[in-house]
Order: structure tokens, then C-alpha cells, then sequence
């Protein structure tokens, strides 16, 4: 069981808005603003794509946008494209006092595009 | 462009040893603190160490402390995870990963470790 909760799954069609949101608590994603998003392809490593919560890093398309509200982070693609089908990741710094939770991960959501 | 290739994978048996490698390119190895984080398809993504840039120190989970340990050669670009007592539940894909920001901005192919008798 994952200490963040995603969505398993999330769809839409091209060109539409998704948004996929990740729960955790006040002593990880609601106590810091370092939530990071991953895309997975399948048989493939994942890649960052959102970092502090709202940042991009070069190279990832402005489709892309990360917030936070409280204890649960979003990410939201907009203008879907079939690339875009993929896992999704969320991950929260749960500070250094326990260190199991340094970095807790979300058990991830299969988007797929329609 | 920033690479790190892990290898050192492959099939023990329970309670054997394995040691993992990832060679690094294209940045400053010596100035990051890196990963080691596995994936499996019933648990997802877990981290497993961290040592920080320099080596001086290193962190683990309840779940492999004691039995995992990490370590570097600032000199070679390299990174390193000793897998002691392996269990059944080690089982996974790990990958070698970059800390930056407090995320993880660059990550491996990964190497798959499978532990069965």
C-alpha cells in the first residue's frame, strides 16, 4: 500500500483536459511544497516532469502543470495527445524524522487517451 | 547528456548476495546526491538508499536497512547498492537515480533483480 493515494485510472479524449490528484497527508505532500510528478512509458524508466510541486522541468511541454492544495498536489494535462498515455507518478518529501517516509511515492495512474 | 547505466542484475537464490553498479556521465558525479529506487508491480516505486554527494553519509528504509548498503568512487562516476540476505520481496527492477531539487531528475534503465530458489 502506497502513502500516497492516486486514482488508478484516468482517461479523456485528444485534445481534452485531464487532471490527476495525488492525497497525502500534512507530514508529506501538505508540510512541504516538494512534490514531484513522473511519466512512465511502458518498459521504460520513469521521467520527471513536475518538481516543487508546479515546476517543469527543460523540455517538458507546458501542457503540463502541477498545484497544490492542502494535503493533495494535482497535475493536470491539458490538450491530451496519444502520446500521453502513460503511468503517473506522484512523489512527496516526508521530512527526516522517520526516515521510511523521506520520499513517499503514489501507486500511480494509467491514463489513457481515447 | 546526463546518462547513468546500472547492470548487475539477474536471478539469486534467498538469502544470496548481489551487488549492484551504475556508471554516470555527463554531469558533475561528485556534486549530487544519488537513488536507488525499485519498482515492483504489487508495491510500486519505494526508494531503497541514499548517500549523499560527497559519501559522508547514507540512509535506508526500515525494509532493507541492515541488510542493503550503498556507496560511491566519486573518482570513477560511480554508484554502487550490496544487496546481503536477499528476500522474495526484493524482487523488483532498480534503478539508479539522480537527487536534484528534491526530486529525482534523471533515472536509469534499470537492472531487474529476481530472488527464487
Amino acid at each position: 500500500q502506497s502513502a500516497l493515494t492516486q486514482p488508478p485510472s484516468a482517461s479523456g479524449s485528444p485534445g481534452q483536459s485531464v487532471t490527476i490528484s495525488c492525497t497525502g497527508t500534512s507530514s508529506d505532500v501538505g508540510g512541504y511544497n516538494y512534490v514531484s510528478w513522473y511519466q512512465q512509458h511502458p518498459d521504460k524508466a520513469p521521467k520527471l516532469i513536475i518538481y516543487e510541486v508546479n515546476n517543469r522541468p527543460s523540455g517538458v511541454p507546458d501542457r503540463f502543470s502541477g498545484s497544490k492544495s492542502g494535503n493533495t498536489a494535482s497535475l493536470t494535462v491539458s490538450g491530451l495527445q496519444a502520446e500521453d498515455e502513460a503511468d503517473y507518478y506522484c512523489c512527496s518529501y516526508g521530512g527526516s524524522n522517520n526516515l521510511n517516509n523521506l520520499r513517499v511515492f503514489g501507486g500511480g495512474t494509467k491514463l489513457t487517451v481515447l | 547528456q546526463v546518462q547513468l547505466v546500472e547492470s548487475g542484475g539477474g536471478v539469486v537464490q534467498p538469502g544470496r548476495s548481489l551487488r549492484l553498479s551504475c556508471a554516470a556521465s555527463g554531469f558533475s558525479f561528485s556534486t549530487y546526491g544519488m537513488y536507488w529506487v525499485r519498482q515492483t508491480p504489487g508495491k510500486g516505486l519505494e526508494w531503497v538508499a541514499v548517500i549523499w554527494y560527497d559519501g559522508s553519509n547514507d540512509n535506508y528504509p526500515d525494509s532493507v536497512k541492515g541488510r542493503f548498503t550503498i556507496s560511491r568512487d566519486n573518482s570513477k562516476s560511480m554508484l554502487y547498492l550490496q544487496m546481503n540476505s536477499l528476500r522474495a520481496e526484493d524482487t523488483a527492477v532498480y534503478y539508479c537515480v539522480r537527487d536534484k531539487d528534491v526530486s529525482f531528475d534523471y533515472w536509469g534503465q534499470g537492472t531487474h533483480v529476481t530472488v527464487s530458489s
